[in-house]
């Protein structure tokens, strides 16, 4: 079953531009992840926040966390070429027996030079 | 060099055939897991595999098959009973929440 739903499907900015991308889930998280994908390649994990946090860093992305609203965003500050990849939310419930994450369909960002 | 890696990076394979993914982690991790990409899709869950000798199916089980012998090494089967085999193939592990990928296998069915 899918759990996380990210919006926009595709996103093509300009380099130097923001990035703003957006997961909605529907129930309980323990955390949320995201994660980077390049065409063909395996998964990257980028950053997680926990149920408890609203705001994380690192570097140039900025993640946010509304449980009242079921939502996270994914802010790339100042994009580069090289950030062009599929992006991926993934929900991770409250732990418990077997409990694993659940991924979204992806974001496709183009940042073009 | 830690990491996790598979082998193939591609394979071709016949209707009918059983064919077996190989996935390997040198990272110490206890948890390992297979996932199916399709183009334009976000990752299922085939299998998963918290501790040696113990496996779980995930959303899609149907059609394969693991075996967790070693806490190093996770193998996927695709059986004949599969019936739209041809995808790309993920393998990740992790020790806490956050998962490590390898670079996948892309299996076609001819």
């Amino acid at each position: 079953s899918q759990q996380g739903e990210e919006d926009p499907q595709a996103l093509s900015i300009q380099e130097g531009e923001n990035a703003t991308m957006n997961c909605s889930y529907k129930t309980s998280i323990n955390n949320l992840q995201w994660y980077r994908q390049n065409s063909g390649r395996g998964l990257v994990h980028l950053i997680l926040i926990r149920s408890n946090e609203r705001e994380k860093h690192s570097g140039r992305l900025r993640v946010t966390l509304d449980t009242s609203k079921k939502s996270s965003s994914l802010l790339i500050t100042a994009s580069r070429a090289a950030d062009t990849a599929s992006y991926f939310c993934a929900t991770d419930p409250p732990t418990g027996a077997n409990s694993k994450l659940t991924f979204g369909k992806g974001i496709t960002l183009s940042v073009r030079p | 060099d830690g990491g996790i890696t598979q082998s193939p990076k591609y394979l071709f394979r016949k209707e009918g055939q059983n064919v077996t993914l190989s996935c390997e982690q040198n990272l110490n991790h206890d948890a390992m897991y297979w996932y199916r990409q399709d183009p334009g899709q976000g990752l299922r869950l085939i299998y998963y595999s918290q501790i040696v000798n113990d496996f779980q199916k995930g959303d899609i089980a149907e059609g394969y098959s693991v075996s967790r012998e070693k806490k190093e090494s996770f193998p996927l089967t695709v059986t004949s009973a599969q019936k739209n085999p041809t995808a790309f193939y993920l393998c990740a592990s992790s020790i806490k929440r956050e998962q490590f990928f390898g670079p996948g296998t892309r299996l076609t069915v001819l």
